[in-house]
């Protein structure tokens, strides 16, 4: 069971490129999540699948897309990056919807847009 | 928006010591749940307490709640070198995501 992966670990882009952060979990779990942490932020939202089929959005989604490819996938995706954007990123997963269960995390991704 | 304040942002003690983390928030809960996060990883739950709920523990960890002064306290008994991390509570309310709070780091000197 590997759990919650992300991928890349670490990303460097220039403003104005695009990329996509791909997040997988093996749980079954019905509910993904995206975060972002920056310092003395703790971890916001971006957005949500509370099940297959649907997202929503958390509190800080604009200059972000999501897909929630299948029941295990869930990306990430920056049209156009700004420095604004430079963050860890979070995947995360739960067994019910929105947050009634613990949320298993993954490692996260470091992006740095320059 | 934050929900859960944690008090205090940052705390240090010796190994052996017990270490208590607050947390206070706003609105009525469903349930109250705190994780760990380790430098560079991702977080880990710790533990979920119920509104109906006043005290839970697991291992060296007591949680309880206060739902009429709306916090809750994290006690790590017995710390080690190896609690040394940011602790997060995080709260559900209503049918929204869990609003998590900005942390507590802890530094647990040898």
């Amino acid at each position: 069971n590997a759990g919650v992966t992300q991928t890349p670990k670490f990303q460097v882009l220039k403003t104005g490129q695009s990329m996509t952060l791909q997040c997988a979990q093996d749980m079954n779990h019905n509910s993904m999540y995206w975060y972002r942490q920056d310092p003395g932020m703790g971890l916001r939202l971006i957005y949500y699948s509370a099940s297959e089929g649907t997202t929503d959005k958390g509190e800080v989604p604009n200059g972000y897309n999501v897909s929630r490819l299948n029941k295990r996938e869930f990306s990430l995706r920056l049209e156009s990056a700004a420095p604004s954007q430079t963050s860890v990123y979070f995947c995360a997963s739960s067994g019910a919807t929105r947050g009634s269960y613990e949320q298993y995390f993954g490692p996260g991704t470091r992006l740095t847009v320059t | 928006s934050q929900q859960g304040e944690e008090d205090p942002q940052a705390l240090s003690i010796q190994e052996g010591e017990n270490a208590t983390m607050n947390c206070s928030y706003k609105t009525s809960i469903n349930n109250l749940q705190w994780y760990r996060q380790n430098s560079g990883r991702g977080l880990v739950h710790l533990i979920l307490i119920r509104s109906n709920e006043r005290e839970k523990h697991s291992g060296r960890l007591r949680v309880t709640l206060d739902t009429s002064k709306k916090s809750s306290s994290l006690l790590i008994t017995a710390s080690r070198a190896a609690d040394t991390a940011s602790y997060f509570c995080a709260t559900h309310s209503g049918n929204t995501p869990l609003v998590f709070g900005k942390g507590t780091r802890l530094s647990v000197i040898a």
